[in-house]
């Protein structure tokens, strides 16, 4: 099956630093890729929506000056939360999918990263 | 818009025993939906989704789910629960015009020995 990569795994950093987030699709071409949060014992809340080349969609009550999102490429997307926090703690996830022709094809999620900022 | 509700937020089974998670959708067509599991600290997993067609869904790891219109349900089964199928459970609900996945408020699965 395809495989979502995302690094690091687990970083921790000073409030005021920016951390970047990766996400890669390692064996497909990823034509939008989603970031997710996720917040201990609760449910995952969609941050924003990326395709290939084109500006994010971020969802209503999400910073997009905050977090910035970056589509690069078909295999590539990242993820800088700026000037962290210790509210921005949190899980993230992203995952990667495509479609054709309007047709939905599987979303494949990535392992995920533990942000904790200090 | 779509939705999702998975009204247990915590059941527990014992090994062996069968297992039933309930979800809810709210979708004036016919909903895509999924079923995925996460373990502690980890990504998600795909269960099993329903697009169209059979109403009976197999998936991954001996779990299956039936669409039932009728009920606007899609609940998830296991017949022999076996330990490590302790992790968090999440139904999902897709948008048919942007694919922006809906997530329920997830079932916490704990089986006891």
């Amino acid at each position: 099956g395809a495989v979502v990569s995302q690094h690091p795994s687990r970083v921790i950093c000073k409030s005021g630093t920016s951390v970047k987030i990766e996400c890669r699709s390692l064996d497909f071409q990823a034509t939008t890729m989603f970031w997710y949060r996720q917040f201990p014992k609760q449910s995952l809340m969609l941050m924003a929506t990326s395709n290939e080349g084109s500006k994010a969609t971020y969802e209503q009550g999400v910073e997009k000056d905050k977090f910035l999102i970056n589509h690069a490429s078909l295999t590539l997307s990242t993820l800088t939360v700026t000037s962290a926090h210790p509210e921005d703690s949190s899980f993230y996830i992203c995952s990667a999918g495509t479609t054709s022709g309007g047709v939905y094809h599987e979303q494949y999620f990535g392992p995920g990263t533990r942000l904790t900022v200090t | 818009a779509q939705s999702v509700t998975q009204p247990d937020i915590h059941i527990t089974v014992s090994e062996g025993a069968s297992l039933e998670l309930r979800c809810n959708y709210s979708y004036g067509a016919t909903p895509y939906l999924f079923w995925y599991v996460q373990s502690p600290g980890q990504g998600l997993q795909l269960l099993l989704k329903y697009f169209s067609g059979d109403t009976l869904v197999q998936g991954i790891k001996g779990f299956e789910a039936e669409f039932k219109r009728s009920q606007s349900s899609f609940n998830l089964r296991k017949p022999s629960v076996h330990w490590s199928d302790a992790a968090e459970y999440f139904c999902a609900s897709l948008g048919s015009n942007d694919y922006k996945l809906s997530f329920g408020a997830g079932t916490t699965v704990t089986v006891r020995a």
